[in-house]
């Protein structure tokens, strides 16, 4: 069946120091991938999203591509702010489910 | 943009009572609606699928006379947990299938409610 494997976290980082989260994706067809951020008490909103091989989905200075033939989707960010501290979930569709991974919590400090 | 609501945001019942959730799409109809559940510090759980006007569609080991779904209209998605024990207590959270041409990030895209707290005493 589908699975999305991400990093584990915690993450934690400095004020503007570079991100990444590493997603993989075992999947049949052609599933979109997408990244949602959930903070702390409320529920997953959609960060970015790609549909097909070489697109590359950008949001709030978050990027991800999505690579085909390494089956990943890596979620970047250049320079973190403390807003930025929640967790992140990697997620790909096929037939209109999700499945989700894990999520990676990152915290910014000041 | 596409905004889902879900009330309550919060409920705390006895053991053995019913609870139901709302789940409304405010600004776009959807025909599929998903409901979800999450444990502490863990991913989302699809527990079922949602379709207006017809039955829902429930993932493998979900009890469906337990977690009853009602797509009653094209904005709204009632989960109610029935007969409710302590073990039922966690993060409920509804999507919405946006399928729209135009708005939001794009087509065919779930939308997420803030999510219902339950706690069975």
């Amino acid at each position: 069946g589908d699975s999305v494997t991400q990093m584990e976290g915690p993450v934690t980082l400095s004020e503007e120091a570079f991100l990444t989260i590493n997603c993989t994706y075992t999947a049949t067809g052609y599933p979109s991938l997408f990244w949602y951020v959930q903070y702390p008490g409320e529920g997953l909103q959609l960060l970015l999203k790609a549909t097909k091989a070489d697109d590359k989905g950008s949001n709030k200075g978050f990027e991800a591509t999505y690579r085909k033939e390494t089956t990943s989707f890596h979620l970047e960010k250049g320079s973190v702010q403390v807003s930025d501290s929640a967790v992140y979930f990697c997620a790909l569709s096929n037939d209109y489910k999700l499945s989700f991974g894990a999520g990676t919590t990152v915290t910014v400090r000041a | 943009g596409a905004v889902v609501s879900q009330h309550p945001s919060w409920v705390i019942c006895k053991s053995g009572t019913s609870v139901k959730i709302e789940c409304r799409s405010l600004d776009f109809q959807a025909t599929t609606m998903f409901w979800y559940r999450q444990f502490p510090k863990q991913s989302l759980m699809l527990m079922a699928t949602s379709n207006e006007g017809s039955k829902a569609t429930y993932e493998q080991g979900v009890e469906k006379d337990k977690f009853l779904i009602n797509h009653a209209s094209l904005t709204l998605s009632t989960l109610t947990v029935t007969s409710a024990h302590p073990e039922d207590s966690s993060f409920y959270i509804c999507s919405a299938r946006d399928t729209r041409l135009a708005g939001g990030l794009g087509t065919d895209t779930q939308y997420f409610g803030p999510g219902t707290r339950l706690t069975v005493l």
